[in-house]
């Protein structure tokens, strides 16, 4: 298996742009992991899905932030508007059997906010 | 969830045993500790858990004390691969409610040539 792919490795944009960041996770994995990481404020889960659908969302900043998770294979991180304090690494994690479980974790994205 | 306590940084030559401890004292029964660790610019890895009896697999060593508030990963022959901040995390495996992975801020291993 090719574990957990994320896409873009590398996001530069600017101020109120819209960023889209991709996961695939690994095949049979029912739950997905969105996480963000800065020198602040260290790893943070933003949000998870169970079979597609989203379980718990209270780590997601804001309104400007949203996942979706349309089939077992792929979901997407978009924010809209983009903000400087958004630069960050996001990664992308999966595991089988829940939260607890083991997860796998992508290469991540880091996304700069100019 | 129960607290870990992790020096924030540690050294360890190379070809030697890494010791990482771990303090957990208000871990619960049904708490397990989970060790992860994050190379630089990777994403973390998954590497050993345990609930009280000590584990190995071929990454590494994880021994946990008799009264489980306290705990050990050991790495038992660390490269210059080994460098990277490793996270000590407890958690209990029920996926009843909102239950999450929560990591602090682990302890930075650089291994010495």
């Amino acid at each position: 298996d090719a574990g957990v792919i994320q896409s873009p490795r590398h996001e530069v944009t600017e101020m109120g742009q819209e960023v889209t960041l991709r996961c695939k996770p690994i095949s049979g994995h029912d739950y997905l992991f969105w996480y963000r990481q800065t020198m602040m404020r260290g790893l943070e889960l933003l949000i998870y899905f169970n079979n597609n659908v989203p379980i718990d969302d209270s780590g997601m900043p804001e309104d400007r932030f949203s996942a979706k998770m349309p089939n077992a294979s792929f979901s997407t991180l978009k924010i809209q508007p983009s903000e400087p304090r958004d630069s960050a690494v996001y990664f992308c994690a999966s595991s089988l059997e829940g939260p607890t479980d083991t997860q796998y974790f992508g290469p991540g994205t880091r996304l700069t906010v100019l | 969830d129960a607290k870990t306590t992790q020096p924030t940084s540690m050294d360890c030559a190379e070809g030697r045993a890494a010791n990482l401890p771990c303090n957990h004292s208000t871990i619960s029964g049904n708490e397990y500790v989970y060790w992860y660790r994050q190379i630089h610019s990777q994403g973390p890895q998954y590497i050993i858990h345990g609930l009280k009896n000590n584990e190995t697999n071929e990454m590494a060593s994880l021994i946990i004390t008799e009264d489980r508030k306290s705990s050990t990963l050991i790495l038992p022959h660390a490269t210059l691969r080994d460098t990277a901040v490793y996270y000590c995390i407890v958690r209990s495996r029920s996926n009843f409610g909102n239950e999450k992975l929560t990591f602090g801020t682990g302890t930075r291993l650089t291994i010495i040539p």
